[in-house]
């Protein structure tokens, strides 16, 4: 069965700290790994990978993904208290479907 | 450029009554997802519709749920005689997904249902 397994399930850092979150992945058929950031409201869209090595950035967020190992991290530098959120990851296979895992809850702290 | 939009944001039920919840998707899209969450757990695929037509619904309960996404208006995600499980929160994405394309689902502030 297709699964997205992240760690840690929570983590709380101080601000200007440097975090990585952590996404493994079974699935047949892959076709892309996403992140996306949720506070009290919708999915917020972070990044999309489907080539393995390619880093993503965006501001203080990067992201890359490695097929061989079937999993994908997500680093974010110099925390800031808006940082603080759940950061999910989900997956596309053959379905256009999106699989997610359960998160990781990110505080970050003054 | 309007994004995904759901309504209403907060629908609260009886136990036995019917829920309907709307979703628009962002101008472009054509495809439409259903998403749950419940408390304290992840997003569950629910149903993936284009319109007029029900791609995958292998994630809809067998029971009481059905999704529909007509030539015309919103996509509308019907539950019927609700009971307090279905309580959570129903977000709806959308794509504009092509064959062999993949791209990302924007998503919508979601309804929060409440089943009293």
């Amino acid at each position: 069965e297709d699964k997205v397994v992240q760690s840690p399930l929570s983590l709380v850092v101080h601000e200007g700290d440097t975090v990585t979150l952590n996404c493994s992945y079974e699935v047949t058929n892959f076709r892309s790994l996403l992140w996306y950031k949720q506070e009290k409201k919708a999915p917020t869209f972070l990044f999309m990978l489907t080539s393995s090595g390619i880093e993503k950035k965006s501001g203080r967020l990067s992201s890359i993904l490695d097929k061989k190992e079937l999993f994908s991290i997500l680093n974010i530098t110099a925390t800031q208290t808006g940082d603080s959120a759940i950061y999910l990851c989900a997956f596309t296979g053959t379905a256009s479907k999106l699989t997610f895992g359960t998160g990781t809850r990110l505080q970050v702290t003054l | 450029n309007a994004g995904v939009m759901q309504n209403p944001r907060h629908l609260v039920r009886r136990r036995g009554q019917e829920a309907r919840l709307r979703c628009s998707p962002m101008k472009g899209h054509s495809h439409v997802y259903w998403y749950r969450q419940l408390p304290e757990e992840g997003l569950k695929f629910m149903v993936y519709l284009q319109k007029e037509n029900i791609i995958d619904e292998s994630g809809m309960p067998k029971e009481r749920f059905s999704a529909e996404f007509p030539k015309e208006g919103p996509s509308i995600l019907r539950i019927q005689q609700v009971v307090r499980g279905d309580s959570a929160a129903y977000f709806c994405a959308s794509s504009p997904i092509q064959t062999g394309i993949t791209y990302e689902q924007y998503f919508g502030p979601g309804t929060r249902l409440t089943v009293t």
